[in-house]
């Protein structure tokens, strides 16, 4: 298996802007984790799904950031508009086991905000 | 909600000598708890993981024990090697699906 893919690895943007990141999980894993990197407040648990279903939102900053999952392969996470202090890594995470077994990360987004 | 904190931020020990991360959580409920590795410019990866009803577990040169009383938990890594350079993040777990993480240690080996 490929892993965890995400995509785009890196994005520079505008304040002002609409910016969707995207994540492919592993296939068969049926929870599915968004995680924000900081340096100062580490790795931040954004929002989960389970079998495609938002089950935990309420690590999402503000209204401006929103998460979708149509189906078991893709999930999205979108900031609307965007803003400097959203800077920072998002890694999404996929897990077989939900919150009692590993989490397999992906690479990564790094995400500027200008 | 479940709060993980983590000590120290960064560490520096010299290469062969053993290395100590410890973290507190606040939730007694929880009952996993992962340590995970990450390289630059990578995602973590999980290197080692306990669950409640063990006091400590140990794979080659990396260990983890866990007080549940004291709400405690450490991970040691023993006769370190360069490429254990790299940011340790411990993790809770309560069962109800959400990992929080600790803010993590920045590891460097000296040679």
């Amino acid at each position: 298996d490929a892993g965890v893919i995400q995509s785009p690895r890196h994005e520079v943007t505008e304040m002002g802007q609409e910016v969707t990141l995207r994540c492919k999980p592993i296939s068969g894993h049926n929870s599915l984790f968004w995680y924000r990197q900081t340096m100062m407040r580490g790795l931040e648990l954004l929002i989960y799904f389970n079998n495609n279903v938002p089950i935990d939102d309420s690590g999402m900053p503000e209204d401006r950031f929103s998460a979708k999952m149509p189906n078991a392969s893709f999930s999205t996470l979108k900031i609307q508009p965007s803003e400097p202090r959203d800077s920072a890594v998002y890694f999404c995470a996929s897990s077989s086991l939900a919150g009692t077994g590993e989490l397999f990360f992906g690479e990564g987004s790094r995400l500027t905000v200008l | 909600g479940e709060n993980v904190e983590q000590h120290p931020s960064t560490l520096s020990v010299q290469e062969g000598d053993s290395a100590v991360i410890k973290c507190t959580y606040s939730d007694s409920a929880s009952n996993y708890f992962p340590w995970y590795k990450q390289e630059l410019g990578k995602g973590p990866q999980l290197i080692i993981d306990i669950r409640s009803n063990v006091g400590e577990k140990k794979d080659q040169r990396i260990a983890v024990t866990l007080n549940k009383t004291a709400k405690h938990f450490s991970l040691h890594i023993t006769e370190t090697q360069p490429e254990d350079s790299a940011v340790y993040f411990c993790a809770a777990s309560s069962g109800d699906d959400k990992i929080i993480f600790g803010k993590g240690t920045r590891l460097h080996i000296l040679p």
